[in-house]
């Protein structure tokens, strides 16, 4: 069964701290998505990438970064977290070719910044 | 600029009842269009997509309806039971490798026993 891991479902923070999300997907897929889901805002682009040390920003990259050294991880950070950015992460991954759009989901990291 | 409208927002409907969510969409070069189906505490799913070649698809209970000239795109889900309840979420995407998927802001379906 194909899988997208996202290694924290919940974490609880403080403002100003660095945060970690991972992904890990074992499909070999080219693409990787991480999305922020919030009620009544429905699933946000944060950044994506299409291949190994390659990044894109998406529609709301503002205090976010990534890193993606291998084709299975992506990893997405907030160098400074704030209360703002209390959500739901989603990471996503699509193989290339005809099937980038087909996007496997994982479970979601819910991050709380107090 | 919100480049995929839902609608309703949320649908309560009894068992054995038709569900239907619309979707509608601003940008004419999408040609890919897909739903997404979430059940609490997991990511969303693919459920079911079309493209603008044929105006309507069925998989099971689940059939999308596709208007081009109008720039809508609807999900019914025929006989629905409650374990159809769930955020649904339809979404939007030129087609191509490097295209990327533009989502609605989904809408919670409730489906009463």
């Amino acid at each position: 069964d194909v899988k997208v891991t996202q290694s924290s479902r919940y974490l609880v923070k403080r403002t100003g701290e660095k945060v970690f999300l991972e992904c890990v997907q074992d499909m070999d897929h080219e693409n990787m998505f991480w999305y922020r889901q919030d009620p009544g805002l429905g699933l946000r682009l944060i950044y994506f990438s299409y291949d190994v040390k390659m990044k894109e920003k998406g529609d709301i990259p503002e205090g976010y970064s990534v890193s993606r050294e291998k084709k299975e991880r992506f990893s997405l950070i907030l160098e400074s977290a704030s209360t703002n950015q209390t959500s739901m992460y989603l990471c996503a991954s699509s193989s290339g070719g005809s099937g980038a759009n087909v996007l496997t989901f994982g479970a979601g990291s819910r991050l709380t910044v107090l | 600029q919100q480049q995929v409208k839902q609608s309703p927002q949320s649908l309560i409907v009894q068992k054995g009842g038709i569900s239907i969510i619309n979707c509608a969409y601003e940008n004419t070069a999408f040609d890919y269009f897909p739903w997404y189906q979430q059940f609490p505490g997991k990511g969303p799913a693919l459920l079911i997509a079309i493209r603008p070649d044929v105006s309507e698809k069925k998989e099971g209970r689940f059939t999308i309806s596709f208007n081009k000239s109008a720039k809508q795109f609807s999900l019914h889900i025929m006989d629905s039971q409650p374990g159809d309840s769930a955020t649904y979420f339809c979404a939007a995407s030129m087609d191509g490798a490097n295209s990327k998927l533009t989502f609605g802001k989904g809408i919670t379906l409730s489906v009463r026993p």
